[in-house]
C-alpha cells in the first residue's frame, strides 16, 4: 500500500504565479514530512520540512502547509521561477523501534514557463 | 566539499555478470541508504545502514547485497542482474538515523542497464 501519495504527476504553471504541489499520506505515526527537488542528472536535494506538531514552515519563496486531520500536506512556491522546473517529491518519516526511515511519494514535475 | 560520491555514474552490463556500485560519503554521517528509482513508482529503498556492520533490508531488497565495513562507504552489490533492476539508483546518507528531521544527502545517482 503507498502511504504517501503524489497524486499529480505534472504541473504546469506561468512564472510569477504561485505553485501548489499536493501530498496526502495515511500512515498517522508519521513525525516528520519533507520535501525534496530533484533536477535532471542529479540526486535529489532537501528543500524544506515540517514537523507534525506544526502547521506551516516557510522558507523563503517556499511555504510548507500541514493539516493533520486530512492527513495532507502541500508546498506552496511563490513566486514561481523557471529555475523552480524540476521533480519534487513528498516525504515523511516514521520511526520505527529506532531505526528511521523515509517513505517517498511519486513525484510530481513542476514546469515553470516563462 | 561535503558530498555523496557514487560510481559507476553509468553502466551497461549484461543478465549475471556480478556488479559492485560503490558509494562515499566525506560529511562522517551514520546513516546511509540505497534507493532506486524507476518511472511512475518515484523512490523505493533498497536497504540502508544504520551505522558500521548495520544493515537492514528497504522496501525493495529482493536481487541485492551490501555491506558496511567503514563508516564512509556503502557499496551495493548486485551477484546476478537481471533486466528488472534496470534503474537509476541513489546512494544517500544522513548525519543520524533519518537525519534531524530525515533530511537525506543524496549521490548524484547510477543509471544502470541490464541486458
Amino acid at each position: 500500500d503507498q502511504q504517501v501519495k503524489q497524486n499529480s504527476p505534472s504541473l504546469s504553471v506561468q512564472e510569477g504565479r504561485i505553485s501548489i504541489l499536493n501530498c496526502d499520506y495515511t500512515n498517522s505515526m508519521f513525525d516528520y514530512f519533507l520535501w525534496y527537488k530533484k533536477y535532471p542528472a542529479e540526486g535529489p536535494t532537501f528543500l524544506i520540512s515540517i514537523s507534525s506538531i506544526k502547521d506551516k514552515n516557510e522558507d523563503g519563496r517556499f511555504t510548507v502547509f500541514l493539516n493533520k486531520s486530512a492527513k495532507h500536506l502541500s508546498l506552496h512556491i511563490v513566486p514561481s521561477q523557471p529555475g523552480d522546473s524540476a521533480v519534487y517529491f513528498c516525504a515523511a518519516r516514521h520511526p520505527q523501534g529506532g531505526s528511521e526511515k523515509l517513505v517517498f511519494g511519486k513525484g510530481t514535475k513542476l514546469t515553470v514557463n516563462p | 566539499e561535503a558530498q555523496v560520491t557514487q560510481n559507476p555514474r553509468y553502466l551497461i552490463t549484461v543478465t549475471g555478470k556480478k556488479l559492485t556500485v560503490t558509494c562515499s560519503q566525506n560529511m562522517n554521517h551514520e546513516y546511509m541508504s540505497w534507493y532506486r528509482q524507476d518511472p511512475g513508482l518515484g523512490l523505493r529503498q533498497i536497504y540502508y545502514s544504520m551505522n558500521v556492520e548495520v544493515t537492514d533490508k528497504g522496501d525493495v531488497p529482493e536481487g541485492y547485497k551490501v555491506s558496511r565495513k567503514e563508516k564512509r562507504n556503502f557499496p551495493l552489490i548486485l551477484e546476478s542482474p537481471s533486466p528488472n533492476q534496470t534503474s537509476l539508483y541513489f546512494c544517500a546518507s544522513s548525519l543520524y538515523a533519518g537525519g534531524s528531521a530525515g533530511e537525506l544527502f543524496f549521490g548524484e545517482g547510477s543509471r544502470l542497464t541490464v541486458l
